[in-house]
């Protein structure tokens, strides 16, 4: 089974904070993803990968940045935290193979205060 | 720009009813075609796709969905729901046909009721 995992479950930050969100894999996919989801906007894309140091700025990169050092692991940072980032953040990788489905951690809950 | 319209935001039924849930999107090219399930405080979950052949496609837990070139709709039923059933789903669209970058409708609310 491929497995993703996210940091932290619940996080809750001051504005103005460096924040950091990881996302790891344990198998040797290339394509990673990181998503914001919002009640009524559904999921938006903000920046994914294909390789290491490979990034690419998806639907609303503003107020994000991202980092790829290693295959396995794609952290989403937010420089300095604000209220309207607040949110449900969802990592998630595609499978190998010509599967093309995206394969989703449990997603981190983030509150900005 | 390329779109998915989940026509409904939420969706009521009673438990052993049928349900649908409606897709459209937007786009000129080929697509691959996803629907995806969240339960309450959990990542999303695949429960089938579309790539090719049969426009029929069937999925986990009891779900099908039926792909419809001519109407670019691929929307999701199941004969008989259960309470189980209750969570969101998303309709997703590979929108380049291989690209492997999804985009995403805004989720419809099912909730069976007993």
């Amino acid at each position: 089974d491929v497995k993703v995992t996210q940091s932290s479950r619940y996080l809750v930050k001051r504005t103005g904070e460096k924040v950091f969100l990881e996302c790891v894999q344990d198998m040797d996919h290339e394509n990673m993803f990181w998503y914001r989801q919002d009640p009524g906007l559904g999921l938006r894309l903000i920046y994914f990968s294909y390789d290491v140091k490979m990034k690419e700025k998806g639907d609303i990169p503003e107020g994000y940045s991202v980092s790829r050092e290693k295959k396995e692991r794609f952290s989403l940072i937010l420089e300095s935290a604000s209220t309207n980032q607040t949110s449900m953040y969802l990592c998630a990788i595609t499978g190998t193979g010509g599967q093309y489905e995206q394969y989703f951690g449990p997603g981190t809950r983030l509150t900005v205060t | 720009a390329q779109s998915v319209t989940q026509l409904d935001s939420q969706v009521p039924v009673f438990e052993e009813a049928p349900v649908e849930l409606r897709c459209n999107y937007s786009s000129s090219v080929s697509v691959y075609l996803f629907w995806y399930v969240q339960y309450p405080n959990q990542g999303l979950q695949l429960l089938l796709k579309y790539l090719s052949g049969s426009t029929l496609v069937k999925g986990i837990n009891g779900f099908e969905a039926e792909f419809n070139k001519s109407q670019t709709s691929f929307h999701l039923r199941k004969p008989s729901v259960h309470i189980s059933d209750t969570a969101e789903y998303f309709c997703a669209v590979d929108i380049q046909g291989g690209s492997e970058k999804l985009v995403f409708g805004k989720g419809t609310k099912l909730t069976v009721n007993p």
